[in-house]
């Protein structure tokens, strides 16, 4: 299995431009995460898709911040306008259920974003 | 008060040294327990899970206190490839999953 598959890797890009960030799970994973990891604040849960339904977006920053889980072999974080502060390593996660063992995440590599 | 706190560290100790984690975490309601291990500029990945009972994973052991509100990991003979970032975590469950990570802990085993 080729675990979990974020793209790009790395983005660097100015203030006020669109970034779109990508991830496959694991094939026959039903639940999708995004996270947002810095030195600060840890790393915290953006939003989690269940069966391609996001069920908790509580944890999106703001309005700039959207995910889209179109099927279950794909998901995009687009944040539009970009800002300095959004700099951090994102995260896309997936786990096969809800409960032991099947809710152990699997991550992918991130994506290291630096907004100029 | 943070739902998951750990002690960020870092931990320092020799090698072949026996060092503990504590993380407590603020809702009782609280359901399944993990400990994850980040290498640097790495993705976190599972350590093991946390039982109610306990649970040992080779020099690992991790141990549960629902009374006290902490999950606790204990290495022993630590080795270089240990030195990481260990993270608390926390599933409050109840249907679909309402996951917290803690902020982490550094190990850093010198030889």
């Amino acid at each position: 299995d080729a675990g979990v598959i974020q793209s790009p890797r790395h983005e660097v890009t100015e203030m006020g431009q669109e970034v779109t960030l990508r991830c496959k799970p694991i094939s026959g994973h039903n639940s999708l995460f995004w996270y947002r990891q810095t030195m600060m604040r840890g790393l915290e849960l953006l939003i989690y898709f269940n069966n391609n339904v996001p069920i908790d977006d509580s944890g999106m920053p703001e309005d700039r911040f959207s995910a889209k889980m179109p099927n279950a072999s794909f998901s995009t974080l687009k944040i539009q306008p970009s800002e300095p502060r959004d700099s951090a390593v994102y995260f896309c996660a997936s786990s096969s259920g809800t409960s032991y063992p099947q809710e152990t995440q699997y991550f992918g590599p991130g994506t290291r974003l630096l907004v100029l | 008060r943070k739902e998951v706190e750990q002690d960020p560290g870092p931990f320092n100790v020799p090698e072949g040294a026996t060092v503990a984690f504590n993380c407590t975490y603020s809702n009782s309601a609280s359901q399944s327990f993990f400990w994850y291990r980040q290498d640097c500029r790495k993705e976190p990945k599972l350590l093991m899970s946390v039982y109610s009972s306990g649970n040992e994973d080779g020099r690992f052991t991790a141990q549960l206190n629902r009374a006290s509100q902490y999950i606790s990991l204990l290495i022993r003979d630590s080795k270089l490839s240990d030195s990481a970032t260990y993270l608390c975590v926390v599933n409050r469950g109840g249907g679909y999953q309402k996951v917290t990570f803690g902020t982490g802990t550094k190990l850093q085993v010198i030889p």
